[in-house]
């Protein structure tokens, strides 16, 4: 079965500071995949999307980017976070197709001081 | 989306009664919907979805209703429990997948 992680689960960090959250994937080749922030009590906002190795669409200008070094692994990274950055931030995987089910891993809370 | 930046609706039942949460989809060509369940501090999970050729389609306690004419689509939660309680989020399959604002769904014991 495929399960899909993110780390870290929580991170408090200062204004200005780098920033690397990391998704993997297991049981699944090739698949689509997917970065989402959610501000509390809103919904889900589409940061980036990539549908292969090296492959990242980038749905909101901000000063985060992505990067998918391998097949299972994406990246979030930030130069110099501010403090809008803080939220929950959600990985999410599908199949290759993009129109089907997205699977959801457990989030990254994000706190910017 | 559009509905990032809105505050969610809550809908408030008791527990044991039947719940239903609205959806309304923008994408008349969307031909796929899923229901999402987000519980708090916990990424969104799958509960249900349907095709549009299709109706209605059941689960165990969960109904999802799709009226194409009017791009609606409804879960229902029948003896809705306590563990029922989370946001709950539709989402349309037109190019991509794309989720509604979200419904928060608290239960009163």
């Amino acid at each position: 079965s495929q399960t899909i992680h993110q780390w870290p689960a929580t991170l408090v960090q200062p204004v200005g500071s780098p920033l690397s959250l990391e998704c993997t994937v297991e049981g699944t080749s090739n698949p689509n995949l997917y970065w989402y922030r959610q501000a509390a009590g809103r919904g889900l906002q589409l940061l980036f999307y990539s549908v292969g190795i090296g492959q990242i669409s980038s749905e909101v200008p901000q000063n985060l980017s992505a990067s998918r070094p391998q097949d299972r692994q994406f990246i979030l990274s930030s130069k110099k976070l501010l403090l809008s950055d803080s939220g929950f931030y959600l990985c999410a995987w599908s199949t290759t197709s993009g129109k089907e089910t997205q699977y959801f891993g457990p989030g990254t809370r994000l706190l910017v001081l | 989306g559009e509905s990032v930046g809105l505050h969610l609706p809550t809908l408030s039942v008791q527990e044991g009664d039947n719940s239903i949460i609205n959806c309304a989809y923008s994408n008349s060509a969307s031909d796929y919907f899923i229901w999402y369940k987000q519980e708090s501090g916990k990424g969104p999970q799958f509960i249900i979805d349907i095709r549009s050729n299709m109706d209605k389609r059941q689960g165990q306690r969960v109904t999802v209703l799709l009226n194409k004419t009017v791009k609606h689509l409804s879960l229902q939660i029948a003896a809705t429990q306590p563990g029922d309680s989370a946001v709950y989020f539709c989402a349309e399959a037109g190019n991509m997948l794309t989720f509604g604002g979200g419904t928060r769904l608290m239960v009163k014991p």
